[in-house]
């Protein structure tokens, strides 16, 4: 079956250090990679995505995700954190031949100052 | 540009009660997405659509009913509301299938 795994439901960081929030994804073929991310009572914003070319995306804010094909990820990353990147953050994956995406069930990301 | 917009904000139904869940986007684009989100369980496909008069289902369809008669709206039907039913609800719609998706502000639907 086809899905977008994010192992850690939260990660914590200090304001000013890098983070890294994982994803890791099972799909047939080429996929295309995108991160969300939602604060409290909003709908989903796009971040970034990976359709094909360097493997390293860069997005909204500062973010960046690094695509990793031998070891099926996309994980995303922060050189420095704000505490106003606190929120939810969603990894998403559209399988080949499909108009749909599968999303990850959400790293919540909690920057203290 | 209001981007995609939803009504109503905030709904408490009974049990066995119906409604419409209203999305609509300023965007012209040709696809949109019924989500819902439960906690910790991310969010689920209701249904979706590929442009106006085409619908097709997503991972959990059922209890739900849609329509596409435009490209601007694309109402989300709940005929007989269940408990199960409690959740947040997302529109979105995109520009194409390799694109990202645009959010609404989602609605709170409670059934008691």
């Amino acid at each position: 079956a086809q899905s977008v795994a994010q192992p850690e439901d939260q990660v914590n960081v200090a304001e000013g250090n890098p983070l890294t929030v994982k994803c890791t994804y099972s799909v047939s073929g080429n996929p295309y990679l995108f991160w969300y991310v939602q604060y409290p009572n909003r709908g989903l914003q796009f971040l970034l995505k990976y359709i094909t070319g360097d493997n390293l995306v860069k997005g909204s804010y500062g973010f960046e995700a690094e695509f990793n094909k031998s070891q099926t990820s996309f994980h995303l990353k922060k050189p420095s954190a704000l505490v106003s990147d606190s929120a939810l953050y969603f990894c998403a994956v559209r399988p080949p031949n499909t108009d749909k995406l599968i999303f990850g069930t959400g790293t919540r990301l909690q920057v203290f100052p | 540009n209001a981007g995609v917009t939803q009504t109503p904000k905030f709904r408490i139904l009974k049990i066995g009660q119906s409604m419409t869940l209203q999305c609509t986007q300023d965007m012209n684009h040709n696809y949109m997405y019924w989500y819902r989100q439960d906690p910790g369980m991310g969010l689920k496909l209701i249904y979706y659509s590929v442009g106006a008069g085409i619908t097709d289902k997503g991972e959990v369809p059922n209890g739900y009913n849609v329509s596409r008669s435009t490209t601007e709206d694309f109402p989300l039907r709940l005929e007989l509301a269940a408990p199960s039913q409690t959740s947040v609800y997302f529109c979105a719609s995109s520009s194409g299938t390799y694109n990202e998706q645009f959010f609404g502000p989602g609605t709170r639907l409670t059934v008691l």
